[in-house]
């Protein structure tokens, strides 16, 4: 029973690079949710995607960055020409369904990408 | 604007001791409170709350929930130094999005032997 799993683990990046952050959610699930995690500050929703659409992405900076979960293979988070402020750590969840949806189902969370830009 | 708000912001207890974090929530659409563990990698999951009054437990932590203050408590009781991490609290407001939580900043548990 393999849980959510998140690579790199650490990803160390120059400013103006790009970063790409997987995640493949645990088995049987569906719906995988993005979060950003700066220090001494909470979790913060970033994306909610199901296989090949983006559900909700309204805690996505509206540039540099974009999300996909395509038909086959992990989710993807990219941010492209990073700055400074990208410094954090990113958590992937998944959940077997909508979390609250007819039948309410916790999500469960990776590890985390921490990423660090130079 | 929906919030979580987590108080203490940390805690120092010795072993044995029990302990009591709280968690209030202002959302449009509560629909569901939950309680993570976070020690150096994931939040693990420990609690979904859905209605007042009723208590949850697990081992030695419980937690309820009071959906007319907005609050919910998590108790550990005869903690442990294998206890010490960041406790979340999350909150599901299925007015807006569709499931993203709204986490508080946490509660920092550290045991001393």
């Amino acid at each position: 029973n393999a849980g959510v799993m998140q690579n790199p683990r650490h990803l160390v990046r120059r400013r103006g690079q790009e970063a790409r952050l997987r995640c493949s959610p645990m088995k049987g699930h569906s719906h995988v949710y993005w979060y950003r995690q700066l220090p001494e500050e909470g979790l913060k929703f970033m994306v909610y995607l199901q296989k090949e659409n983006i559900i909700d992405e309204s805690g996505m900076p509206k540039e540099r960055f974009s999300a996909e979960f395509p038909k086959e293979g992990p989710s993807i988070l990219r941010i492209q020409q990073v700055v400074r402020g990208d410094s954090a750590a990113y958590f992937c969840a998944s959940s077997p369904k909508r979390t609250g949806g007819g039948g309410n189902q916790p999500q469960h969370f990776g590890d985390g990408t921490r990423l660090s830009i130079l | 604007e929906d919030k979580v708000v987590q108080s203490p912001l940390s805690l120092v207890v010795h072993e044995g001791d029990t302990v009591t974090l709280n968690c209030s929530y202002e959302v449009t659409n509560f629909r569901s409170l939950l309680w993570y563990k976070q020690e150096k990698k994931a939040p693990t999951f420990l609690f979904m709350l859905t209605s007042s009054g009723i208590e949850k437990k697990s081992g030695r932590l419980s937690s309820i929930l009071d959906k007319k203050e907005l609050f919910s408590i998590l108790n550990i009781t005869a903690t442990q130094t294998g206890d010490s991490a960041i406790y979340l609290c999350a909150v599901e407001d299925y007015g807006g999005s569709q499931g993203n939580l709204i986490f508080g900043k946490g509660t920092k548990l550290s045991v001393k032997p």
